[in-house]
């Protein structure tokens, strides 16, 4: 069965510092991973899709088949950084999503 | 565009009524996909509707049953309402077909609806 596990519940950071937010998925197949975010007050909103490779806000995520993890990344973490984040495999039209981490970027 | 809409915001009914929550999605946007958030957890997939029809289902009982309608608005349903039912529900919204090649389609969030039940 799938399923995605963020075993932080909570990361607190200071600004500058490098963030790494851990996510491990379980799915037999080729997962399609993502990350989603939601700001305070703001609804829940793609951040980045391992296959596009992109860097989006400064965050890198690798996809590593051999330890199953999706971790986030961030060399130089900012205040605006806080928010919850979601990890989340996608398998035919369904979403699993983890149970989501609280990063928080103290000044 | 408002982007994915819900209503109510909020909701608070009893033990064993029965509620129907609405969505309305991005402007072009024909998939329906529908989300129960209880306190502390990730969404956890409920179903999706494409082309007025129940396309995927998550492991929830048949108490929760939707609706798509011809303008890709949809309901969602829930009969014999438990405590356990209280949480954020959320609907979002995608263009089925395939990006790029990616068999994925972003979806975007509506702000959800409270449900409380007493």
């Amino acid at each position: 069965a799938q399923r995605v596990t963020q075993p932080e519940k909570l990361l607190s950071v200071f600004k500058g510092a490098p963030v790494e937010l851990k996510c491990n998925y379980s799915y037999s197949g080729s997962p399609e991973l993502f990350w989603y975010v939601q700001y305070s007050r703001q609804r829940l909103q793609l951040l980045l899709r391992h296959i596009s490779r992109e860097s989006i806000k400064g965050f890198t995520a690798d996809l590593n088949k051999g330890e199953t993890s999706f971790h986030l990344k961030k060399p130089f973490a900012q205040e605006e950084d806080s928010a919850m984040y979601y990890c989340a495999l996608y398998n035919f039209n369904k979403f699993y999503f983890g149970s989501g981490t609280k990063l928080n970027v103290k000044p | 565009d408002a982007g994915v809409t819900q209503s109510p915001t909020h909701l608070i009914k009893t033990r064993g009524q029965q509620v129907t929550l609405r969505c309305s999605p991005k402007s072009g946007h024909d998939t329906v996909s529908w989300y129960q958030q209880a306190l502390g957890q990730g969404p956890q997939f409920i179903f999706q509707y494409y082309e007025e029809e129940e396309r995927q289902r998550g492991n929830f009982p048949d108490r929760f049953s939707g609706h798509q309608f011809p303008n890709y608005s949809s309901e969602l349903n829930v009969n014999a309402l438990l405590l356990g039912d209280s949480a954020l529900y959320l609907c979002a919204s995608s263009l089925e077909g395939t990006a790029r090649g990616y068999s994925y389609n972003e979806q975007f969030f509506g702000p959800g609806t409270r449900l409380t039940v007493l």
